[in-house]
């Protein structure tokens, strides 16, 4: 079965620092993955999403980056954190492009 | 770009009440998902509807894919207290890999 993870699980940052999130999946080859924002008590707002090695969209301009080394990694990263960057974080991915998405736990980040 | 309202935005019921969420989109879709989120985890998918007039179980829930492709309704039966949690609703047009998410309907159960 598949499974999808990420870290760390929480994360408090001053600002200007650099950030760096981390998700993998396990149990599948060559997934679409995402990277979500979740602001308190909203809905998702997608930031990035991947259809294979080193491809990257990008859905709205902002202070943070998207990588993916290998195919089943993504990596979310700024170089220097605001405060509105502080969220909710979650990773999701798909067989296909139209097929359904699966969650990651999400990572809780507080920047001060 | 498309827009998903979700209603209520919040319900507050007792155990053992039956619960009814919707969304409605300005344009078509070709799959809804609902997904339920517990506090501080990733969304879980609920439902997966692929097909107009579709009428989807999962245990307690019900889904149904609206005729006119532009909306979605949830129905939960008997609630416990385990179904407390947020619902998102989220649509899907066909050859787009995104998907748009409803703002979400937060259902609290009253001892």
């Amino acid at each position: 079965s598949q499974t999808i993870h990420q870290w760390p699980a929480t994360l408090v940052q001053p600002v200007g620092s650099p950030l760096s999130l981390e998700c993998t999946v396990e149990g599948t080859s060559n997934p679409n993955l995402y990277w979500y924002r979740q602001a308190a008590g909203r809905g998702l707002q997608l930031l990035f999403y991947s259809v294979g090695i080193g491809q990257i969209s990008s859905e709205v301009p902002q202070n943070l980056s998207a990588s993916r080394p290998q195919d089943r990694q993504f990596i979310l990263s700024s170089k220097k954190l605001l405060l509105s960057d502080s969220g909710f974080y979650l990773c999701a991915w798909s067989r296909r492009p139209l097929d359904t998405q699966y969650f990651g736990p999400g990572t809780r980040l507080t920047v001060l | 770009g498309q827009q998903l309202n979700q209603s209520p935005q919040s319900m507050f019921i007792q155990e053992g009440e039956d619960v009814s969420m919707n969304c409605t989109s300005s344009s078509i879709f070709n799959t809804w998902l609902w997904y339920k989120q517990d506090p501080g985890e990733g969304p879980v998918l609920l439902i997966a509807l692929y097909k107009a007039g579709e009428l989807t179980s999962n245990g307690r829930l019900t889904a149904q894919f609206g005729i006119t492709r532009k909306d979605s309704f949830l129905n939960i039966s008997a609630s416990i207290p385990s179904d407390v949690g947020i619902y998102f609703c989220a649509g899907q047009d066909f050859g787009n890999e995104k998907l748009t998410f409803g703002t979400g309907t937060r259902l609290t159960i009253i001892p």
